[in-house]
């Protein structure tokens, strides 16, 4: 498809577990973002990468959460030791990057963490 | 601290009639502003924006308006339509730099 791609849409996971949630960004795009939305809240940006790097991680929440873009387009969230307080919607978003913001992101669906 | 505040959860108009939807920030940084659109079980859609440079900017039934020295912004919808009724997310960046903002949003119904 031509949107951004997450999956999986759903994941429930028990108290001490590991995940990772996969974003394939449109293709092109070279800026990839991980936001994190909870109930009643707009989303909390947790890292910005610019091709492969990690241009800003400074919304990451501690030390269990990271995130990868190997090769540049897909990237995978991982959190370790996952707490009931990490559930909550992530979000993947994508955009063209360099060059002058405009702050146009295309999101994908979300992948929706419940953590018991 | 949160950066870009959308005081009121929600909103409901009649169809036809005008909504207005507000917006404040307080990081003087900020020079791009932006509003998404969510309906459930999707992710967000940019809707509109503007440049700190403009005090105006409009898209068809779209209006947003910027006042940079009340450090304020507003999308007015006319006229409303049931398909608007959706969560509204104000959102800001600053120029040269990714990372961007968002307040907690202002759900809309519109009634028919």
């Amino acid at each position: 498809g031509a949107g951004v791609s997450q999956t999986p849409s759903n994941k429930v996971t028990e108290k001490g577990k590991y995940v990772e949630l996969r974003c394939d960004p449109i293709s092109g795009h070279t800026a990839l973002y991980w936001y994190r939305q909870s109930l009643g809240q707009g989303p909390e940006f947790l890292i910005y990468f610019q091709g492969t790097g990690a241009a800003d991680d400074s919304g990451l929440p501690n030390d269990r959460f990271f995130a990868v873009r190997p090769e540049g387009s897909v990237s995978t969230l991982k959190i370790q030791r996952t707490e009931r307080g990490d559930s909550a919607v992530y979000l993947c978003a994508s955009s063209f990057g360099g060059g002058a913001n405009t702050g146009e992101l295309f999101f994908g669906e979300g992948s929706r963490l419940t953590v018991l | 601290d949160q950066q870009v505040k959308q005081n009121s959860p929600s909103l409901s108009v009649q169809e036809g009639r005008i909504s207005i939807l507000n917006c404040d920030y307080t990081n003087s940084m900020f020079d791009y502003f932006l509003w998404y659109k969510k309906y459930p079980a999707e992710g967000p859609t940019f809707l509109i924006s503007i440049s700190s440079i403009k005090d105006k900017n409009e898209d068809g039934r779209f209006t947003v308006f910027l006042n940079k020295s009340a450090k304020h912004l507003s999308l007015h919808i006319v006229p409303s339509q049931p398909g608007d009724s959706a969560v509204y997310f104000c959102a800001a960046t600053s120029g040269g730099y990714q990372k961007v903002t968002f307040g907690t949003g202002t759900k809309l119904q519109v009634i028919p």
